[in-house]
């Protein structure tokens, strides 16, 4: 069965600082990997995707991710992190052609 | 409209009550979901439409939910005689097409059940 893991309920970075937030997958055949961003009362935000190609994913708001087949990873990354990136991210994968499996989710808090 | 609209934005409703969530997806776009987020969890899957043809609805809990997309542009999700456990927020999303696009979702609906 398809799933992936967010390993960290929350990361703290310092403002100016690079920020990861980790994810990893377990997925029968090729991964279609996700990120997504939920603000204090608002939806699900997409942030980028992976479905082949590149390994580094260039995404919304200067996010990146890094696919990584070999650990299975799919890790966020932000070279300098602002307070307003504070928010909850969900890792997902494509289960089949159109379901999503999320992550629990990391809440990211950026302090100024 | 620019986004997917929901309605309403909260539901308080008493333990046994019907209530009814409404999606109004971007328009023209052909695919559906709906999805249910528990408190500290992360979305999990309910049912998905492709225009008006519901072509999976494995993840709906139990028979006391029910999707319908009568024309192939506005959803609704009814939810007969409610209980606790069904407390959550319920997101849609839509999609132009299936597979590989990112997804835009609604706001949500917050329903709590006392």
């Amino acid at each position: 069965a398809q799933s992936v893991a967010q390993p960290e309920d929350q990361v703290n970075v310092a403002e100016g600082n690079p920020l990861t937030v980790k994810c990893t997958y377990s997925v029968s055949g090729n991964p279609y990997l996700f990120w997504y961003v939920q603000y204090p009362n608002r939806g699900l935000q997409f942030l980028l995707k992976y479905i082949t190609g590149d390994n580094l994913v260039k995404g919304s708001y200067g996010f990146e991710a890094e696919f990584n087949k070999s650990q299975t990873s799919f890790h966020l990354k932000k070279p300098s992190a602002l307070v307003s990136d504070s928010a909850l991210y969900f890792c997902a994968v494509f289960s089949g052609t159109y379901k999503y499996i999320f992550g629990t989710g990391t809440r990211l808090k950026v302090l100024a | 409209g620019a986004g997917v609209s929901q309605s309403p934005r909260y539901k308080v409703a008493k333990r046994g009550q019907d209530v009814a969530l409404r999606c109004d997806p971007i328009s023209g776009h052909v695919s559906l979901f709906w999805y249910q987020q528990a408190l500290g969890q992360g979305p999990e899957f309910l049912t998905y439409f492709q225009n008006e043809a519901q072509l999976d609805k494995s993840g709906l809990p139990s028979d006391r939910f029910f999707a319908e997309r009568p024309e192939g542009s506005v959803s609704t999700l009814k939810i007969q005689r409610t209980q606790q456990e069904d407390s959550a927020v319920y997101l849609c999303a839509s999609s132009p097409r299936v597979p590989h696009s990112g997804y835009t979702f609604g706001s949500g609906t917050r329903l709590t059940v006392v």
